[in-house]
């Protein structure tokens, strides 16, 4: 059984400061890596993918992966009260069917 | 740009009754997704079918049945509704880079 973990919060950051968020997974030979935000009522939506160790940025958003200690986390520059969501994680190996993380519950506080 | 597009967005069964779920893209995918999400659970795989013709079991398939029509359209079906069924349902599709999901039903089984 292929498992896909999150902290399920939630995680509560000010105004202004940096959001990590993190997730492990069970498969090693996972190869895609992918960052859902969904508001509450809504469905969710990609925001990030990265397929190789290292950071990744888009934005005020950066993706990190680390294969060998099979770890992502999405950090959140500036957070924002609109950035107040639940973040899935979701894994990919080849061939094969995405597995979502529980989520994570993420509270930008004014 | 309609992406994947659910229907109905709300709906009440009674026990027993059944109803179909309808999904269709318009983004020319071949693969596309049934998933169902409940409080803590994350989302759920319940079928898939990677291309038109071929359906399988995901995790949770036991009372659903599905039908793809064709390459746009993928049908969920509940033959004999159950409580245990009340969830939120997300169809998708998926490229490469990641799944784009439609907007969901919710479901309600009294």
């Amino acid at each position: 059984q292929k498992e896909v973990e999150q902290n399920s919060g939630p995680l509560s950051v000010p105004e202004g400061a940096i959001a990590s968020l993190n997730c492990t997974y069970s498969d090693r030979g996972s190869q895609s890596f992918f960052w859902y935000r969904q508001y509450s009522g809504k469905s969710p939506e990609l925001i990030m993918s990265i397929y190789s160790n290292g950071d990744k940025e888009d934005g005020r958003f950066t993706a990190q992966l680390n294969k060998a200690s099979q770890y992502v986390s999405l950090l959140i520059r500036d957070s924002q009260p609109s950035d107040s969501a639940t973040y899935l994680c979701a894994v990919r190996g080849y061939g094969q069917n995405f597995v979502f993380g529980p989520g994570t519950r993420l509270s930008v506080l004014p | 740009n309609a992406g994947v597009t659910q229907t109905p967005k709300f709906q009440v069964l009674k026990t027993g009754q059944s109803m179909t779920l309808q999904c269709a893209q318009d983004m020319n995918h071949n693969s596309m997704y049934w998933y169902r999400q409940d409080p803590g659970m994350g989302l759920r795989l319940i079928y898939y079918s990677a291309s038109e013709g071929t359906t399988d079991k995901g995790e949770v398939p036991n009372g659903y049945n599905v039908s793809r029509l064709n390459k746009r359209e993928f049908s969920l079906r509940l033959e004999s509704a159950a409580p245990s069924q009340t969830s939120v349902y997300f169809c998708a599709s998926s490229a490469a880079d990641g799944y784009t999901f439609g907007s969901g039903t919710r479901l309600t089984v009294v």
